[in-house]
């Protein structure tokens, strides 16, 4: 089982380029997550889907789009890159019974000048 | 709204016990957990303790859940420099992440 996978790893942007993050996951998980992570502001939920089909914003959706395309991917789309989205990008699944934990991918690191 | 707060650096010695405190506002976590994050990786949760028990050991690991002042702590015997790294505690029922203890050993 490779569990969560995410592409790319790095990825520098100017300012209006647009981008789409990449993630699947082989373990049969119907909730996924998108986390931004910023120095001294730990991790912050972006988007999450409870299952195929559905898409619900976090705490910090602005700028953001999600697309959860079946059961496996859930990409996240920068559709205008500001400075402010410099960050590191890290999408999870979880099981869908206690205790819930969450698998997380290697993360992506963006950096938009 | 919900919320999870942690200090933010540990540093300890080789050996000693470290001890990395957090307190959540959300008492209604069926779970509360405790996540690490190696340096460039992503988080693997490290362990978790239901919220009716007072006290989980796992190996050098012990979590200590205090609901009466929501307080949850991790306690790691015998710190070996492979420890370092962030720790985060998460609870809540939207899974609200701390910002992240950075924790230090030093040989």
């Amino acid at each position: 089982n490779a569990g969560v996978t995410q592409t790319p790893k790095f990825q520098v942007l100017k300012t209006g380029q647009s981008m789409t993050l990449q993630c699947a996951q082989d373990m049969n998980h119907n909730s996924m997550y998108w986390y931004r992570q910023d120095p001294g502001m730990g991790l912050r939920l972006i988007y999450y889907s409870a299952s195929e089909g559905t898409t619900d914003k976090g705490e910090v959706p602005n700028g953001y789009n999600v697309s959860r395309l079946n059961k496996r991917e859930f990409s996240l789309r920068l559709e205008s890159a500001a400075p402010s989205q410099t960050s590191v990008y890290f999408c999870a699944s979880s099981e869908d019974r206690h205790p819930y934990e969450q698998y997380f991918g290697p993360g992506t690191r963006l950096t938009v000048t | 709204g919900e919320d999870v707060e942690q200090s933010l650096f540990l540093s300890v010695r080789e050996g000693d016990s470290s001890v990395i405190n957090c307190t959540y506002t959300d008492s209604s976590s069926t779970y509360l957990y405790w996540y690490k994050q190696e340096p460039g990786a992503g988080l693997q949760l490290l362990t978790y303790i239901f919220s009716n028990m007072d006290m989980k050991q796992d190996q050098r690991l012990t979590v200590l859940l205090n609901k009466k002042d929501k307080h949850l702590s991790l306690r790691i015997a015998d710190t070996q420099t492979g420890d370092s790294a962030i720790y985060f505690c998460a609870g809540g029922t939207a899974l609200i992440f701390g910002k992240g203890t950075t924790l230090s050993v030093s040989s």
